[in-house]
This record gives C-alpha cells, sequence and structure tokens, in this order.
C-alpha cells in the first residue's frame, strides 16, 4: 500500500463548479500535511498546509480527518485557472525534513 | 522573493557522461533536497541534506551523489549518465521551523541522456 494515496484523476468540472479532492495516508504518526500544486512542466507550488482544525484560504478549503487519516481539499467557485495537478503530501518526522508525495490528482477546469 | 535556483533548465548529456547539476538557495535554510519527477512515479527523493557536508540517502540514490560544502549550495552529481536517468531533476529546501511551510521548489532541470 502506498504511504500517501490519491485518485489521479482526471477531474473535468465547468468554471464555477465546486470540486473536491481526498487524499489518504498510511502512517497514523504523521504530523504536517500539505497540499501542493503543479502546473504542466512546472515545480509543485504549496498550496497550503493542512491544520488539525480545517482551514481555509480564500475559495480553498483544506480538512484534516485524524481518524480516518485522510486529507481532504475543497476548491470553490472554479476557475479556469485552477487547471493543474494537486499534490497530497504528508510529512511523518516533526522538523519537516522529509516529505511522503502522493502521485497528484489532474484536474482541468472547462470554460 | 525567496527563490532556488537550478543551474540549468534543459541538459542534453551522452551516456557515461559525468554530469553536475547546480542548486543554490538564498533563504538560509537547513534542509536541501534533490528529487526526480517521472510520469506515473511522481516525486521521489535521490539525496538530502539537513546541514552542511552532511548528506543522506534518499529512495533512490544509485548512480547519485551529492555534495554541499556551503549552506546555500547542494550539487546533485550522476556519476556516469545512463539512459535511464532521463528525467525532470528538482531541487528543494526547507527550513527547521517550517512545519507549517512545506518545501521551496526550484523550477527544475530537464536532463535528457541521449
Amino acid at each position: 500500500r502506498k504511504e500517501v494515496e490519491q485518485d489521479p484523476g482526471p477531474f473535468n468540472v465547468p468554471e464555477g463548479a465546486t470540486v473536491a479532492f481526498n487524499c489518504t495516508y498510511s502512517n497514523s504518526a504523521s504530523q504536517s500535511f500539505f497540499w501542493y500544486r503543479q502546473d504542466c512542466r512546472k515545480e509543485p507550488k504549496l498550496l497550503m498546509s493542512v491544520y488539525s482544525s480545517g482551514n481555509e484560504d480564500g475559495r480553498f478549503t483544506a480538512q484534516l480527518n485524524r481518524a480516518s487519516q485522510y486529507i481532504s481539499l475543497l476548491i470553490r467557485d472554479s476557475k479556469l485557472s485552477d487547471s493543474a495537478t494537486y499534490l497530497c503530501v504528508v510529512s511523518n518526522a516533526g522538523n519537516n525534513r522529509k516529505l511522503i508525495w502522493g502521485l497528484g490528482t489532474s484536474l482541468a477546469v472547462n470554460p | 522573493d525567496v527563490k532556488v535556483t537550478q543551474s540549468s533548465r534543459y541538459l542534453v548529456k551522452r551516456t557515461g557522461e559525468k554530469v553536475f547539476l547546480e542548486c543554490v538557495q538564498d533563504m538560509d535554510h537547513e534542509n536541501m533536497f534533490w528529487y526526480r519527477q517521472d510520469p506515473g512515479l511522481g516525486l521521489r527523493l535521490i539525496y538530502f541534506s539537513y546541514d552542511v557536508k552532511m548528506k543522506e540517502k534518499g529512495d533512490i540514490p544509485e548512480g547519485y551523489s551529492v555534495s554541499r560544502e556551503k549552506k546555500e549550495r547542494f550539487s546533485l552529481i550522476l556519476e556516469s549518465a545512463s539512459t535511464n536517468q532521463t528525467s525532470m531533476y528538482l531541487c528543494a529546501s526547507s527550513s527547521w521551523t517550517g512545519a507549517r511551510g512545506g518545501y521551496t521548489f526550484g523550477s527544475g532541470t530537464r536532463l535528457t541522456v541521449v
């Protein structure tokens, strides 16, 4: 079983739609959680950290469920510019030294 | 704006050549990482370093070595390039205290070995 698992998609949604991605992780001792965004042929960029209480950044909401060991990302009012691959990332060390990466979920927002 | 800079965007090398990929960060980060990314395999960690002159093997270190003589610079060396090392190579850095901050990546080096 992979340490971090994501549905690869692709998710095809119209502009303005709400879309949600889930990610599961296998190590119950995992401590830090992130969502990264990667555009085609570009480097990954940190989208947001995921806090235990859940957190929101504009149209993006991240949730963590430690009991079920999953993380979610909700995107509201999708824009064409949201088209990208979204990577779920988990850290098992307390010092952010090494991250475990999911393979990503591909999102295409269509006009 | 904080930056991780990789020396080359595209490289083409011949089989058997020794290849150097350079990475420099200006954020005074302790941790630096080298990944390769291939379709269907995602990001795979080659080596990382948490201090000057320190290095640790990642998940796929075979055929690679690294050097960190200065805090800001982390070099990846392909001792004898092979075609299966054709890939996108990504350098990243992070700080000890940045548990919320994740990594900052360079823009990547697309290496082709012919």
